[in-house]
């Protein structure tokens, strides 16, 4: 089945440790996007790629890095400069084209700090 | 993109319509209207999308006011697996866009048996 996969479910950090969230579709879509969720707040963007080897920052990008050098692909690191690292981080895509596209999500990793 | 207001809650009783409200009465003429939803520690999923004219599909009815200012989602017989965050977010139809995306905290619905 076409989705995307997002891995592990639940992940936990310890102080000054960096953790890498993964992120895989087999959507064939361009466009790549990691989302962060925290309670009684709405999905905030925290990097976005357009296509291969190129991404932006969203806006909570500090304490965060990505890469993007597979269409594939689009792992989320969570430096030890982000200091309130416990979220929920959701994964997305959506294909390219005339724009207005949908977004597919996968089904996020909890975070947690030890 | 414009902003929406949703109401923070409803209920609903299963197998009744579920009728969720948005305002966006600030929406320009080329944004769209996007519903999604959320089931708890899962992704949002696409519902359904419209411009001007009403819509429906297999998951549920996109009403929108002739002024374009508010909108209906409708859940024709809701069942409890309808309980989730419903999320309406307006976007400019253009390329590239889906990052301006303005996430706003939903309506959570509760379906009850």
């Amino acid at each position: 089945d076409g989705g995307i996969t997002q891995s592990p479910k639940y992940l936990f950090r310890k102080e000054g440790q960096n953790v890498t969230l993964s992120c895989e579709q087999n959507l064939n879509h361009d466009a790549m996007y990691w989302y962060r969720q925290d309670p009684g707040q709405g999905l905030r963007l925290i990097y976005y790629s357009q296509i291969v080897n190129d991404f932006q920052k969203g806006d909570i990008a500090e304490g965060y890095s990505v890469s993007r050098e597979k269409k594939e692909s689009f792992p989320l690191t969570v430096t030890s400069a982000q200091k309130n690292p416990t979220a929920f981080y959701l994964c997305a895509s959506s294909p390219p084209g005339q724009g207005g596209e949908k977004l597919f999500f996968g089904s996020g990793t909890q975070l947690s700090v030890l | 993109d414009a902003k929406t207001t949703q109401p923070t809650s409803m209920d609903c009783a299963e197998g009744r319509a579920a009728n969720l409200p948005c305002n966006h009465s600030t929406i320009s003429g080329n944004e769209y209207v996007y519903w999604y939803r959320q089931i708890h520690s899962q992704g949002p999923q696409y519902i359904i999308h419209g411009l001007k004219n009403n819509e429906t599909n297999e998951m549920a009815s996109l009403i929108i006011t002739e002024d374009r200012k508010s909108s209906t989602l409708i859940l024709p017989h809701a069942t409890l697996r309808d309980t989730a965050v419903y999320y309406c977010i307006v976007r400019d139809y253009n390329a590239g866009n889906n990052r301006k995306l303005i996430w706003g905290l939903g309506t959570s619905l509760a379906v009850n048996p």
